[in-house]
């Protein structure tokens, strides 16, 4: 268990609708991070946020948007869903290691998903 | 383009015997490479996080290995399990804090 929480574990709806996935980061940690992994393909990443505040963004289309609260949960919202939107989607926190010399990254913890289905 | 790239795309052993999975990849400016594991529908664990000065790294039956001249990463696992079956997905992370994903290799342990 990574202590990366997120809900729903399963989403079933149909195209044009509108769907709200949450993700609840482990303790302590600031950054949530938001990746798609549609079926047989990598993991696509979609968008960051700090501490609130959005930090960096991927391959995020326009209909998809989060935010993350001052309680450091996020949501990701996707709206007018298509056929192609059908995917596992995971969000992450980090917190900074570091390696040998000295150099640091961030090392992120992935949350069990949810498995989005448009109808 | 900054691309991670793996192979094997697929690879069935038997219980108990060795593998090595191969990564290649063309991202800069370079910070570490990272190994996950995946289980079919679950979220990806760490194996290990190398950075640019180390070039190996163990995490119990897993063994990392980076050459950063060549850009080259495997991951051996020894005395495989049942429980190894699952995808493994090798990550470059960029300077900037991005990172890189492969497409992972499939792993089949069969009895």
């Amino acid at each position: 268990d990574s202590g990366v929480t997120q809900t729903p574990k399963h989403l079933i709806t149909a195209t044009g609708q509108r769907v709200t996935l949450r993700c609840s980061p482990r303790s302590g940690d600031l950054s949530v991070y938001w990746y798609q992994q549609s079926l047989d393909q990598g993991l696509q990443f979609l968008i960051q946020y700090y501490n609130g505040e959005e930090r960096a963004k991927g391959n995020i289309l326009e209909r998809f948007s989060a935010q993350q609260f001052p309680d450091l949960h996020s949501e990701l919202n996707l709206s007018s869903l298509e056929l192609g939107d059908s995917a596992l989607y995971f969000c992450a926190s980090s917190v900074v290691g570091w390696g040998a010399g000295g150099s640091s990254y961030n090392e992120q913890f992935f949350g069990p998903g949810t498995r989005l289905t448009v109808l | 383009k900054n691309q991670v790239e793996q192979s094997p795309q697929s690879l069935i052993i038997l219980e108990g015997k060795n593998c090595t999975l191969q990564c290649n990849y063309t991202v800069s400016p370079f910070s570490n490479l990272r190994w996950y594991k995946q289980d079919t529908g679950r979220g990806p664990v760490s194996l290990t996080i190398m950075t640019f000065s180390e070039n190996t790294k163990s995490n119990g039956r897993y063994t990392a290995t980076l050459d950063a001249d060549t850009k080259q990463s495997s991951l051996h696992i020894t005395a495989s399990q049942l429980s190894d079956s699952a995808s493994y997905i090798c990550v470059v992370g960029r300077s900037q804090g991005n990172l890189i994903f492969g497409k992972g290799t499939k792993l089949s342990v069969k009895p």
